[in-house]
């Protein structure tokens, strides 16, 4: 499977736009990358995913570069609500197509 | 209101015993997950089913079972042969047409003393 890297932790300005990296130069063409937040001590939220083109849905934009080695989550305007860890997850390969690996992700905060 | 509901939120039980916890959804889901987070850690995947009657080891399935005799649960019960149980354990279900699409519900806090 697909290994991803993310930055440890990042603070972003409420109401600011707020970018969240993810390397994952193992990628293979097959595979998605998915990106889940968890606010502290509850189940994560899946928020979005994407092949190759850009995405975007009401919660955030997914930007894939066009070799696919990394990805940029954006939160256009971050509250403080989302404050939480964010996790960059590419889908496992073969026939366990549900099987996500989280990371430790990267822990977001968003400061008034 | 659909979604994934798990109980208790925190449990507490005497090392050596076996302990059950509930993982319901009413999404219409085919496939359901258990995962186990520790503290400052990512998820983990214990077992996961993506039918009725049939069930795949995750990662760290020893000291764990799970049963899946109808599609709305998914108990997993923490035997005794778990040599750390206590952590925060999170079911979640997914779509077959999006399997990676999935819903978590709130988590179970296990304490085992």
């Amino acid at each position: 499977d697909a290994k991803t890297t993310q930055p440890t932790s990042m603070d972003c300005a409420e109401g600011r736009a707020a970018n969240l990296p993810c390397n994952h130069s193992t990628i293979s063409g097959n595979e998605y990358v998915y990106w889940y937040r968890q606010i502290h001590s509850q189940g994560p939220q899946y928020i979005i995913h994407g092949l190759k083109n850009n995405e975007t849905n009401e919660m955030a934009s997914l930007i894939i570069t066009e070799d696919r080695k990394s990805s940029t989550l954006i939160l256009p305007h971050a509250t403080l609500r989302d404050t939480a860890v964010y996790y960059c997850i590419v889908r496992g390969r073969g026939s366990t197509l549900g099987r996500l690996y989280f990371g430790r992700g990267t822990q977001l905060t968003v400061w008034p | 209101d659909g979604g994934i509901t798990q109980s208790p939120k925190y449990l507490f039980r005497k090392e050596g015993q076996n302990v059950t916890l509930s993982c319901e959804q009413n999404l219409n889901h085919d496939a359901m997950y258990w995962y186990r987070q520790d503290p400052g850690q990512g998820l983990r995947l214990i077992y996961y089913s993506q039918i009725v009657n049939d069930f795949q080891k995750g990662d760290i399935a020893e000291g764990y079972s799970v049963s899946r005799e109808k599609k709305e649960s998914f108990p997993l019960t923490v035997t005794s042969a778990q040599k750390n149980p206590t952590a925060f354990y999170l079911c979640a279900s997914s779509p077959g047409t999006q399997p990676g699409e999935q819903y978590f519900g709130p988590g179970t806090r296990l304490t085992v003393t």
